[in-house]
């Protein structure tokens, strides 16, 4: 089955710095990358996604890389600020299908 | 529209005992998930339904059973509830090949 694993494990920046979180996937077959962000005691939200036929996806501060032939996709915050300061899962489709590996998750935070 | 919900938020169990966690949509949406979030494992998917009438088991499923009611709703069953199940368990439902929507949670503790 698919395989995703996610670094760092924890993040600390200063605001306004950038900050960038990876995962690696192991299904070649895989087309949909979701990344998702948890504040403490809430449930995940999609912040961004992308699909296997674009390279590069933003949206204000927020952008995802995806390199299909080395299997891993990036998410990039830049200018962050303290309440970026959350749990990020990336995801990755289970072949071309509905269901979604999660990776272990990376704690950010945004320093003063 | 009030999306994804889920009940009850927050349960205790004794082991051995039995519950079931609701969740239901509505957002007209064909497929719905069960995952649960342990501290440090990411979330993993326990149970799935892509569509009225189809189940099909996810990474965990051992200790669990479901049941696609309708297209609305999506149960989650733990038959003999052992510590072990202790964690969040959230509920998702999606459009095809689309974002999964998730629910609130249910913060469930097995004694």
């Amino acid at each position: 089955g698919e395989n995703v694993e996610q670094h760092p494990s924890t993040l600390s920046v200063q605001e306004g710095d950038s900050a960038v979180i990876k995962c690696t996937y192991s299904d070649s077959a895989s087309n949909y990358f979701p990344w998702y962000k948890q504040e403490l005691g809430k449930r995940p939200q999609l912040i961004i996604d992308i699909r296997s036929n674009v390279g590069e996806k933003k949206d204000q501060r927020i952008a995802v890389t995806l390199n299909k032939t080395a299997k891993h996709f990036s998410l990039h915050i830049t200018e962050t600020q303290p309440e970026d300061s959350a749990v990020y899962f990336c995801a990755a489709s289970v072949g071309g299908g509905n269901k979604l590996t999660f990776g272990t998750g990376t704690q950010l935070k945004v320093e003063l | 529209n009030a999306g994804v919900t889920q009940t009850p938020k927050f349960q205790v169990l004794k082991t051995g005992q039995s519950m079931t966690l609701q969740c239901a949509q509505d957002m007209n949406h064909n497929s719905m998930y069960w995952y649960r979030q342990d501290p440090g494992m990411g979330l993993r998917l326990i149970y799935y339904s892509a569509s009225e009438g189809t189940t099909d088991k996810g990474e965990v499923p051992n200790g669990y059973n479901v049941s696609r009611l309708n297209k609305r709703e999506f149960s989650l069953r733990l038959e003999s509830a052992a510590p072990s199940q202790t964690s969040v368990y959230f509920c998702a439902s999606s459009e095809a090949h689309y974002e999964q929507y998730f629910g609130p949670g249910t913060r469930l503790t097995v004694t």
